[in-house]
């Protein structure tokens, strides 16, 4: 149990264009959902928190109108980079924290999207 | 500031040697401390949660101890094998969020 999955595992775009990437917990319904970047060699970082049906919070230094992020269902959370550069070529992780289990906080992470900006 | 700090070099050692990681934290006081192993281009994996009050933690060939008072946090594998070559992070609860050290990447010789 307690699986969440993203979508696409990788993409390659051309600068200027947007790229949307989904997170879905397959198993379970999630609350709230988190979604890091992680460049190579280094840690996760997480960049905004999204609870379903309402708007996402984002860390600080994170631009809200270029990473946009939907939580519209307790399953599905997405992340859209707008006007993607190179320097936001990264991993991008998503997480999310199970209902049922939120005693011991526990976070399930996404398999990653590799994103590669031209 | 806020850190966690973990081995920044890679650990190698040899097939069934035990590995011991490093974890150490400042200014936080979390109520409990998490390992997760994470392999090439994939997410982190869940491996063990200990919390404040528990001095060390068990799970098949892992074990995981907790010193409040150091802010520190190791863990260990034992009987290691190649297929346990991964990095490893640790992550806290702070501000009500999962922080993450930069991990420590093994390598386990067959």
């Amino acid at each position: 149990g307690a699986v969440v999955s993203q979508h696409p595992s990788w993409v390659i775009c051309k600068s200027g264009t947007s790229v949307k990437i989904e997170c879905r917990s397959l198993d379970f319904q999630a609350t709230t959902m988190f979604w890091y970047r992680q460049f190579p060699k280094q840690s996760l970082m997480l960049m905004a928190t999204s609870n379903e049906g309402s708007k996402a919070t984002y860390e600080q230094g994170v631009e809200k109108d270029k990473f946009l992020i939907n939580h519209a269902s307790l399953t599905l959370s997405t992340l859209t980079v707008t006007s993607a550069h190179p320097e936001d070529s990264s991993f991008y992780i998503c997480s999310a924290r199970d209902l049922a289990r939120d005693l011991v906080n526990e976070q399930f992470f996404g398999p990653g999207t590799r994103l590669t900006v031209l | 500031s806020q850190k966690i700090e973990q081995n920044s070099e890679a650990l190698n050692i040899q097939e069934g040697k035990t590995a011991t990681l490093t974890c150490n934290y400042t200014n936080y006081s979390p109520a409990y401390l998490q390992w997760y192993r994470q392999d090439p281009g994939r997410g982190p994996v869940f491996l063990l949660l200990i919390r404040e009050n528990e001095k060390e933690k068990r799970k098949e060939r892992l074990k995981v101890t907790f010193d409040t008072t150091l802010k520190q946090s190791l863990f260990h594998i034992t009987a290691s094998q190649p297929a346990d070559s991964a990095t490893y992070l640790c992550a806290l609860r702070g501000g009500g969020k999962l922080i993450f050290g930069q991990g420590t990447e093994l390598s386990v010789k067959p």
